[in-house]
């Protein structure tokens, strides 16, 4: 299995323009996750999706960012415009299920290092 | 609501030791699953090990054990025998079962083991 996979890895931009981040999950995950990882605040979660419905995006920072799982095998964190304060890691993570067990467990991609200047 | 506390920003241990990280977690929900993460300098996220709040036994996954007191809230991790390649951030987890099923972070710890 080829694991999650994330792209770009890095990304650099400036400010004001839109920035579009990849993600395809594990095959038969049912939930994918987007995270943002910064030294200020940490891993938060920004948005969840179970079987392609966004189920919680109350981390979601502002209008500015939006995500999207328009089928199982592919998800996009949009952020539009951005700003220099977006500059982050993005983890996109999958799991197979919930409930109990390690199928709860989430397996995170690579990661997109995300600069906005 | 869910809240994840970790109490240690930075811990040292010298290597062959053991060295336990501290967790403690709050929720009302009953059915919920503890993990911890090890994310090295490279930064990827490494599952390590996880504890579901209705297993009767300490879980294990070779040098790591979670010591899980359900009565304290508290889930730590013990490292056994540290490895140089175990300098890292650790993050402790928790996802509630039931409607809520986001998985939530600590702030994380950052253990350098010295030689």
């Amino acid at each position: 299995d080829a694991g999650v996979i994330q792209s770009p890895r890095h990304e650099v931009t400036e400010m004001g323009q839109e920035v579009t981040l990849r993600c395809k999950p594990i095959s038969g995950h049912d939930y994918l996750f987007w995270y943002r990882q910064t030294m200020m605040r940490g891993l938060e979660l920004l948005i969840y999706f179970n079987n392609n419905v966004p189920i919680d995006d109350s981390g979601m920072p502002e209008d500015r960012f939006s995500a999207k799982m328009p089928n199982a095998s592919f998800s996009t964190l949009k952020i539009q415009p951005s700003e220099p304060r977006d500059s982050a890691v993005y983890f996109c993570a999958s799991s197979p299920g919930s409930g109990t067990g390690t199928n709860e467990k989430l397996f995170f991609g690579s990661g997109t290092q995300l600069s906005v200047l | 609501a869910q809240k994840i506390t970790q109490t240690q920003p930075g811990m040292f241990v010298q290597e062959k030791e053991a060295v336990t990280l501290d967790c403690t977690y709050d929720t009302s929900d009953p059915s919920y699953g503890l993990f911890w993460y090890k994310q090295p300098s490279s930064g990827e996220m490494i599952f390590l090990i996880y504890q579901g709040s209705y297993d009767q036994q300490n879980a294990t996954e070779g040098r790591y054990s979670l010591n899980f007191q359900k009565a304290r809230k508290s889930a730590n991790l013990v490292i056994s025998a540290s490895q140089l390649g175990d300098s890292a951030m650790y993050f402790c987890a928790m996802r509630n079962g039931g409607a809520t099923n986001k998985l939530i972070f600590g702030t994380g710890t950052l253990l350098a083991v010295q030689p």
